[in-house]
């Protein structure tokens, strides 16, 4: 069975600290994304990449970095916590889309962020 | 981007009843999803389907591409049919990157 999984399910933070968020999934999807769900606004994609090393803003990339060193992972990296970026944040991935039937996104659990 | 509308934004529903959601979505679309998150917050997929019709079981979804809109059925409706629904699009010209109605927030009271 196809699996994304997020390091963590619940976090605590304090303002100003880094943060990362992992995400690895053993599907050798070629492209992953994060995003943040926020009650009354839906998903919003944070950033997105469709090969190792590349990278891709999405629509709220603004106090967010990401890394894509190998194929299966992508971390999501809060550079200065504060307290507008507690939210649900969740990963998902996909395969690239030419030639491939049921191609869809895939989601890992999520994890709760919570900045104090 | 493309702008993907969800109705009814609330839905409560007396156990057994059936249920339709709808999903608009503003310009052609490569593929949609339906996803159901439930109350610990996973996204699990329903259904792939950019056009025609599927059915899982008491589920069912149609798309009808040329109109820009979606249906998920849900007949006989269980305590755990309860959650968020989503419909996700991925556009003609927007790469691989879907694009998320803001849900359909469903609670089946026994």
């Amino acid at each position: 069975d196809v699996k994304v999984t997020q390091s963590s399910r619940y976090l605590v933070k304090r303002t100003g600290e880094k943060v990362f968020l992992e995400c690895v999934q053993d599907m050798d999807h070629e492209n992953m994304f994060w995003y943040r769900q926020d009650p009354g606004l839906g998903l919003r994609l944070i950033y997105f990449s469709y090969d190792v090393k590349m990278k891709e803003k999405g629509d709220i990339p603004e106090g967010y970095s990401v890394s894509r060193e190998k194929k299966e992972r992508f971390s999501l990296i809060l550079e200065s916590a504060s307290t507008n970026q507690t939210s649900m944040y969740l990963c998902a991935s996909s395969l690239l889309r030419a030639g491939v039937i049921n191609y869809g996104y895939t989601f890992g659990s999520g994890t709760r962020l919570t900045v104090v | 981007g493309i702008q993907v509308e969800q109705s009814p934004p609330d839905l409560i529903l007396q156990e057994g009843a059936n249920s339709t959601l709808r999903c608009n979505f503003s310009d052609s679309v490569n593929n949609l999803q339906w996803f159901h998150q439930n109350p610990w917050g996973q996204l699990i997929n329903l259904f792939y389907i950019p056009s025609g019709t599927k059915q899982n079981g008491r589920l069912s979804a149609t798309t009808v591409a040329t109109e820009r809109y979606s249906l998920l059925y849900i007949s006989s409706s269980q305590t755990t049919d309860s959650g968020v629904y989503f419909c996700a699009v991925e556009g003609s010209n927007t790469g691989n990157q879907f694009y998320f109605g803001t849900g359909t927030s469903l609670t089946v009271i026994p």
